[in-house]
């Protein structure tokens, strides 16, 4: 079955520092690949998403970077602030697996 | 998000008792979900449903049911609760687009935090 995998579960990162969140996957069908934010205490949401033709997307300050080849993709944000501390989910489909999270953390 | 609600919100019950959670959207979406969370788990899919008339297991459907009362309803039972069954439940919902394949946003409910004694 499919095998989701995120690295690292916990990190921090002082204010401004950049954090990467990295994804791997095992089903080659999966051809959507988003990342949710659920802050403490909240529903998880949608903070960015990448389709399979496309190699890179960018939001502001958070990126997804997408190697359909080595089966990962990847979290970007740059100058982290204190309102990025959350768990951090994806979840490659087509299987509605999700990654066991990353716990970020942002000290001021 | 009030487009996805779940009620109830918490929930303590005992061992052996049937329980239901619902889950009502107005995001006119065919696509309805139910997870649960468990620390250090991720979520995990327990039933999802594509439209009325069709419902799937998820990888942990044992000790659930579910029925799609509706487009916009969505319920989860727990035929007789037990303790390891505590968790928070998310409800969720998405498109289903016109390209087919699961590849769509998912919109969650605010959570039932159940506990099961």
């Amino acid at each position: 079955g499919e095998n989701v995998e995120q690295h690292p579960s916990t990190l921090s990162v002082q204010e401004g520092d950049s954090a990467v969140i990295k994804c791997t996957y095992s089903d080659s069908a999966s051809n959507y690949f988003p990342w949710y934010k659920q802050e403490l205490g909240k529903r998880p949401q949608l903070i960015i998403d990448i389709r399979s033709n496309v190699g890179e997307k960018k939001d502001q300050r958070i990126a997804v970077t997408l190697n359909k080849t080595a089966k990962h993709f990847s979290l970007h944000i740059t100058e982290t602030q204190p309102e990025d501390s959350a768990v951090y989910f994806c979840a490659p489909t087509d299987k509605l697996i999700f990654g066991t999270g990353t716990r970020l953390q942002v000290f001021p | 998000d009030a487009d996805v609600t779940q009620t109830p919100r918490n929930r303590i019950t005992k061992t052996g008792k049937r329980i239901m959670l619902e889950c009502s959207q107005t995001k006119g979406h065919d696509r309805m979900y139910w997870y649960r969370q468990d620390p250090g788990l991720g979520l995990r899919l327990i039933y999802y449903s594509f439209d009325v008339k069709d419902i799937n297991k998820g990888e942990i459907s044992d000790g659930y049911s579910v029925s799609r009362q509706a487009q916009a309803k969505f319920s989860l039972s727990l035929e007789s609760a037990i303790p390891n069954q505590t968790a928070l439940y998310f409800c969720a919902t998405s498109d289903s687009g016109t390209a087919g394949g699961l590849g769509y946003e998912q919109y969650f409910g605010p959570g039932t935090r159940l506990t099961v004694t």
